[in-house]
């Protein structure tokens, strides 16, 4: 089955310290992979995809995400975490029947 | 752009009440996505369209759900009769040509059944 998996609910960093967000799929073919992030009271909003290339993908607010394929992991990373990206975050890949699987989110508190 | 647009805001209503919600896709784009989220179920997909045709409804919970999209720039998602287990906030967002895009989300519109 398609799927996609966030293991950690809740993910705490410091701030400026680098943070990790992980995210591994389940899909047949070749992954389209995104990640959303969501701050209260709002929709969710585009960061960054993966279709093909570059294995490490620049995306918005300073965020980058390393597609590994061997380990079927799209991990969100930034080097200096700041108060302002507390917010939840959600990966979601598109499956084969162009169908869209987000996970179930991870909230990320950084600590001032 | 205004991006995607969705209406009301807030909605607040009887058990037995039906409910539209109402969304207005960003012009041009081709697809169009109808998600819950409870804190319970997290972010659900009930429904996506391309080129105003439901390419899948299977998240839809039942019968007392149903959704349209008469044109490319307006769709709704009707409940009735609404329930208090239906109390979320639904998300409507929009792509350029399905799934292979990244989505552009509304701010939502709460629901609250009593």
């Amino acid at each position: 089955a398609q799927s996609v998996a966030q293991p950690e609910d809740q993910v705490n960093v410091a701030e400026g310290n680098p943070l990790t967000v992980k995210c591994t799929y389940s899909v047949s073919g070749n992954p389209y992979l995104f990640w959303y992030v969501q701050y209260p009271n709002r929709g969710l909003q585009f960061l960054l995809k993966y279709i093909t290339g570059d294995n490490l993908v620049k995306g918005s607010y300073g965020f980058e995400a390393e597609f590994n394929k061997s380990q079927t992991s799209f991990h969100l990373k930034k080097p200096s975490a700041l108060v302002s990206d507390s917010a939840l975050y959600f990966c979601a890949v598109r499956d084969r029947d162009d169908k869209i699987i987000f996970g179930k989110g991870t909230r990320l508190h950084i600590l001032p | 752009d205004a991006g995607v647009i969705q209406s009301p805001r807030h909605e607040v209503t009887e058990m037995g009440q039906e409910v539209t919600l109402r969304c207005k896709p960003i012009s041009g784009h081709n697809s169009l996505f109808w998600y819950r989220q409870t804190m319970m179920r997290g972010l659900e997909l009930l429904i996506y369209f391309n080129n105003n045709v439901p390419i899948d409804d299977s998240g839809m919970p039942e019968d007392r759900f149903s959704a349209k999209m008469p044109n490319a720039s307006f769709s709704t998602l009707k409940i009735q009769p609404s329930e208090p287990r239906d109390s979320a906030v639904y998300f409507c967002a929009s792509s350029l040509a399905g799934a292979s895009y990244e989505q552009y989300f509304g701010p939502g519109t709460r629901l609250t059944v009593t």
